[in-house]
């Protein structure tokens, strides 16, 4: 069966500093990797996501991830966070198992923005 | 184009009552999921439906059930709640495809549920 591993539960960044959220999956085949944030009270929005081709994608509000097939990781990056990119973070692999196939999320990172 | 639609937003039941939270997908799509999101588990998918049919299922009990209608509509019921299924529940749709998993999914804002 799939995981998805989030290492961090809480960052915290200072605006205008990087940001790499760190996510690591397992899966036995090629995976259908996505992040999406979540802001409070609110659903999950889709930042970006990987299918195939290029392991550099870029998304939506300056977000890019990085697949490392040999590392098993889809890292989040941002080079220069705002203040509005306070949320909660989930990467989610897309993977078959059991004969179905579902979308399984890592348990989140809680990013908080020191203005 | 309007997005995915949860009614109601928030609901508070007492346990052993049973519970039916409604969505409307995003124009178009035939494929809409629902999930559970709490602290403790985090997001777990719950099934999946597609022309009316179930097409994937996760791992819940037979307590959770859903349906999807001809346009698309779907519902989810709970029956003889437990304090354990106060959560957030979300629905996302999408266009259609080979599954869950290979399609981009559209999130609603949630079913806040809480169980007394």
């Amino acid at each position: 069966a799939q995981s998805v591993t989030q290492p961090d539960i809480h960052i915290t960044v200072s605006e205008g500093a990087s940001l790499e959220l760190r996510c690591n999956y397992s899966y036995g085949a090629t995976p259908y990797l996505f992040w999406y944030v979540q802001s409070p009270g609110q659903g999950l929005q889709l930042l970006l996501k990987y299918f195939s081709g290029d392991t550099l994608v870029q998304g939506i509000k300056g977000f890019e991830a990085e697949f490392k097939r040999s590392q098993s990781s889809f890292n989040l990056r941002k080079p220069s966070v705002h203040w509005s990119d306070a949320a909660e973070y989930f990467c989610a692999v897309g993977a078959s198992g059991a004969g179905s196939y579902q979308l399984t999320f890592g348990k989140g990172t809680k990013l908080s923005v020191i203005p | 184009k309007a997005g995915v639609t949860q009614t109601p937003r928030y609901l508070i039941k007492t346990r052993g009552q049973q519970v039916t939270l409604s969505c409307s997908p995003i124009s178009g799509h035939r494929s809409v999921s629902w999930y559970q999101q709490t602290p403790g588990q985090g997001l777990q998918f719950l099934f999946e439906y597609f022309s009316e049919t179930q097409r994937n299922k996760g791992n819940f009990p037979g307590r959770f059930s859903g349906r999807q209608f001809s346009n698309s509509r779907s519902e989810m019921n709970v029956s003889t709640l437990e304090l354990g299924d106060s959560a957030l529940y979300l629905c996302a749709s999408s266009l259609s495809g080979g599954g869950a998993g290979y399609n981009e999914q559209f999130f609603g804002p949630g079913t806040r549920l809480t169980v007394l």
